[in-house]
């Protein structure tokens, strides 16, 4: 059975980085799949923030582009999430997904970490 | 980059049906069949209800189901029962990336 659990820092300071990581079980990230970072601000709706696949390609939403980066560390399977120069705005929930067929369809997820951005 | 538009809220009685909108543009919605609805619990990770427009994952009763005309998607959930009372999101590609509904607050009466 396929398990995502992430994983970091629950309070980052303003103009910090935030940095997440998310291990897998029960399946090989690099077999297959573009593994996915998404986000919920308390009380508000999710934001997309970019996805990782098997092969190495890495895609990111536009309006976070400059300061995100997401790397995959084969060899731990896990893959991970850096956000820089973060402010209070970046304060959500951080879920690490993975897709059924590969087009937006997450159907295994982790539990969700909430990182806090606050001096 | 802006969010596909759901209405806040629907409502209805046990055993009825309702129906969620999701309006986006020609660069999303309209310009591929790749839009998902995501059911969530409060205090728990979504839950994958339809993909590919009107695919059902394993799982997923048949109440559910998904449409999409143009620039607007839509899920229907049909006998409305008590554990459907949750917050619901669309999600579709827009080339290389991917944007999620506003969200819409489903309340069984």
């Amino acid at each position: 059975q396929v398990q995502l659990q992430e994983s970091g820092p629950g309070l980052v300071k303003p103009s910090e980085t935030l940095s997440l990581t998310c291990a897998v079980s029960g399946y090989s990230i690099s077999s297959n799949y573009c593994w996915g970072w998404i986000r919920q601000p308390p009380g508000k709706g999710l934001e997309w923030i970019g996805s990782i696949c098997h092969s190495g390609s890495t895609y990111y939403n536009p309006s976070l582009k400059s300061r995100v980066t997401i790397s995959v560390d084969t060899y731990r399977n896990q893959f991970s999430l850096k956000l820089t120069s973060v402010t209070a705005a970046d304060t959500a929930v951080y879920f690490c997904a993975r897709p059924l067929s590969g087009h937006g369809d997450y159907d295994y997820w982790g539990q969700g970490t909430l990182v806090t951005v606050s001096s | 980059q802006s969010a596909l538009t759901q209405p806040r809220s629907v409502s209805g009685s046990p055993g009825q049906s309702v129906t969620i909108s999701c309006t986006g543009t020609r660069s999303d919605v309209g310009g591929y069949n790749y839009v998902s609805w995501y059911q969530q619990h409060p205090g728990k990770a979504p839950k994958l209800m339809i993909y590919d427009v009107s695919k059902r994952p394993s799982g997923v009763p048949d109440r559910f189901s998904g449409s999409k005309s143009g620039n607007t998607a839509s899920l229907t959930i049909s006998g409305l029962q008590a554990e459907d009372e949750a917050d619901y999101y669309c999600c579709s590609y827009a080339g290389n990336y991917y944007v999620f509904g506003t969200g819409t607050k489903v309340t069984v009466l």
